[in-house]
């Protein structure tokens, strides 16, 4: 089953908003990974946060997380009508399985 | 340098036919992984192998479908007598040795069975 669960499953902002999406999982995790992907298309990395760390900055995105409560929270500042896509988080489970789960998503619309 | 490649992007077969599906990883990455994706669903894990090695196919079905990744040449998923419900989208991941990299997704290969 996967791990990861996503909410909201759709969120729909003006540009220029700041747009947030949450990620819960079950397991303990090595490190837990935040994708996009446009429609028809691969997924593309965006980034990274380890389970030694509370907090990350990549650009307009900004992630947390937190291990006690098992989530974690992507933030798209300012967004663009060019952010608009599904965003995936992904989390490799402790031990040595090398492997990533990823939840369902969310389908994020950033109406111009 | 190139990403990872994935061919062919769209492949349509008779129920079944097999379906062969390629993928070369990024220059320097030897862990590929195969996921599938149902319409608006996410992606489900199906086998992460390493050079002449599959590591874990705890998401591949026990019948009919085999994945390899050669010495030389690319990874192949491979689908016999293919079924209605093997229509998805099949993609192929790539990371360099050792922990804590991200992925690289080439663009996937949709497969249709009619």
């Amino acid at each position: 089953s996967q791990q990861g669960e996503e909410d909201p499953q759709a969120l729909s902002i003006q540009e220029g908003e700041n747009a947030t999406m949450n990620c819960s999982y079950k397991t303990s995790i090595n490190n837990l990974q935040w994708y996009r992907q446009n429609s028809g298309r691969g997924l593309v990395h965006l980034i990274l946060i380890r389970s030694n760390e509370r907090e990350k900055h990549s650009g307009r995105l900004r992630v947390t997380l937190d291990t006690s409560k098992k989530s974690s929270s992507l933030l798209i500042t300012a967004s663009r009508a060019a952010d608009t896509a599904s965003y995936f988080c992904a989390t490799e489970p402790s031990g040595n399985t090398g492997k990533l789960i990823f939840g369902q998503g969310t389908t994020l619309q950033v109406k111009p | 340098n190139a990403g990872v490649m994935q061919n062919p992007r769209h492949l349509v077969r008779r129920r079944g036919q097999e379906a062969r599906l390629r993928c070369s990883p990024m220059k320097g990455h030897s862990h590929v992984y195969w996921y599938r994706q149902l319409p608006e669903e996410g992606l489900k894990f199906m086998v992460y192998l390493q050079k002449e090695n599959i590591i874990d196919e705890s998401g591949m079905p026990k019948e009919r479908f085999s994945a390899e990744f050669p010495k030389e040449g690319p990874s192949i998923l491979r689908i016999q007598q293919v079924v209605r419900g093997d229509s998805a989208a099949y993609f192929c991941a790539s990371s360099p040795p050792g922990r804590g990299y991200g992925y690289t997704f080439g663009s996937g290969t949709r497969l249709t069975v009619v």
